[in-house]
């Protein structure tokens, strides 16, 4: 079965700061792979996927995350922070082959708190 | 607005109690899951339906019982359930078909049982 680890629970930086958070799944398959951002008191929002292609996907706020099959990561980047992006991350992984579980499986998550 | 709407946002049951929590989509989307989230935990997935039928449901105590009457709507039913089933439990739908099986999520409704 898969995982995924977010190692880092909590993540304080300063705003403006650049920050990078951690993820690591078991799979070596080929896999597809997601950061969802979760904003107090409301459900998951997807940020950004990787399925195939270009290993460095972006979002649309800044964040970008690098897929890196020989060290199965897919860390989460942003070279400068806001006080908004104050919120708790998940990363997640999905099996492109494996038709029988259709869901996702989800890291513990990482709280970034932005700190002015 | 998200897409999905969950009821109610907040619920406080004892343990006797028998309850029902509600999700609704009007995305088009043919799957919907259920996912429970405790503090400092992953995201435990509960039940997955997909065109209406549900394809796995990983071991979940039958406290908990799903029912998905039209590929829109989704519930969970809860009798007898214990503190540590306290959390926020949150619905999804997705479009089978898609590739990247990218999510919508409601707001969940935090569960507490005293």
């Amino acid at each position: 079965a898969q995982s995924v680890t977010q190692l880092d629970s909590q993540v304080p930086v300063f705003e403006e700061a650049p920050v990078e958070l951690r993820c690591n799944y078991s799979s070596s398959v080929s896999v597809y792979l997601f950061w969802y951002v979760q904003y107090p008191n409301q459900g998951l929002q997807l940020l950004l996927k990787y399925l195939s292609g270009s290993t460095l996907v972006e979002s649309i706020n800044g964040f970008e995350a690098e897929f890196n099959k020989s060290q199965t990561s897919f860390h989460l980047r942003k070279p400068s922070v806001h006080i908004s992006d104050t919120a708790e991350y998940f990363c997640a992984v999905s099996d492109p082959m494996d038709t029988g579980r259709r869901a996702l499986t989800f890291g513990s998550g990482t709280r970034l708190q932005v700190q002015p | 607005e998200t897409g999905v709407t969950q009821t109610p946002r907040h619920l406080v049951m004892g343990m006797t109690n028998k309850k029902s929590l509600k999700c609704e989509q009007h995305l088009g989307h043919n799957a919907m899951y259920w996912y429970k989230q405790s503090a400092k935990k992953p995201l435990e997935l509960m039940f997955v339906y997909s065109l209406e039928e549900r394809v796995e449901n990983n071991s979940v105590p039958s406290r908990f019982s799903p029912e998905c009457p039209n590929s829109s709507h989704l519930f969970l039913h809860l009798h007898t359930l214990q503190p540590e089933d306290s959390a926020l439990y949150l619905c999804a739908s997705s479009q089978d078909r898609d590739r990247g099986r990218s999510y919508t999520f409601g707001s969940g409704t935090r569960l507490t049982v005293v």
